[in-house]
């Protein structure tokens, strides 16, 4: 059973386009955070949200943990090539318990 | 260069063989873990760490073991490989003055290839 549910897996976008990616769960999360990973590296933390309902923004990436503590979205507007990589959400059901990690979501931007 | 390095970076070897990869880290982290990375499952844990000689299984720890006799390094072994852990594993730490518990730094990744 997977914790996190991600989606779209995979998601090719011309350049200027806006999306979004959804992270969803059933379990409640004390925090959920963004990664973004690029071949040959790993993941590197983008955000960390920690308040339902909050909302950070990052340039041209929004991000926003769901009321309930239990989903997320990260929002991308205008999509540049250089946003092209593997993103994944993770969360933490308590302050010291290890990250779970959703499956990712391919994005692909084309320029 | 502070953060995290891991050995070797690529590796093959023949189902059997025992395998150890390693994992540095200069943050001073107290918390470090092994993930391993495959298409269609993501990233899953194998072992943490919460502190030198103080480690906990993760969702797929069966096959491997860790250790930790020091703050900076956590080793990952396979005692007899398996193709099934053909993989891309990754180390990471967190913990530090400065970052939560769950803020992750990660490793580049080692690719282990089993034959």
């Amino acid at each position: 059973t997977q914790l996190l549910e991600q989606s779209p897996q995979f998601l090719s976008i011309q350049e200027g386009e806006n999306l979004t990616v959804y992270c969803n769960s059933s379990s409640v999360f004390s925090s959920l955070q963004w990664y973004r990973q690029e071949p040959g590296e790993g993941p590197v933390l983008l955000v960390t949200v920690v308040t339902g309902g909050e909302v950070k923004k990052l340039k041209r990436l929004t991000f926003q943990f769901g009321d309930a503590r239990k989903d997320s979205s990260l929002h991308i507007t205008a999509a540049q090539p250089g946003d092209t990589g593997l993103y994944l959400c993770a969360g933490a059901r308590s302050g010291n318990t290890p990250l779970v990690f959703g499956k990712g979501t391919r994005l692909s931007v084309i320029a | 260069d502070a953060g995290i390095t891991q050995s070797p970076r690529h590796k093959v070897t023949e189902t059997g063989t025992p395998v150890t990869l390693r994992c540095h880290q200069t943050e001073n982290h107290r918390y470090m873990y092994w993930y391993r990375q495959d298409p269609g499952h993501g990233l899953r844990l194998i072992h943490y760490s919460y502190g030198v000689k103080d480690t906990d299984k993760g969702e797929v720890s069966d096959g491997y073991s860790v250790s930790r006799s020091k703050t900076e390094d956590f080793l990952l072994t396979l005692e007899s490989a398996t193709s099934s852990q053909t993989s891309v594993y990754f180390c990471a730490s967190s913990g530090g003055a400065n970052s939560g518990a769950n803020v992750l730094t990660f490793g580049a990744g080692s690719r282990l290839t089993v034959l």
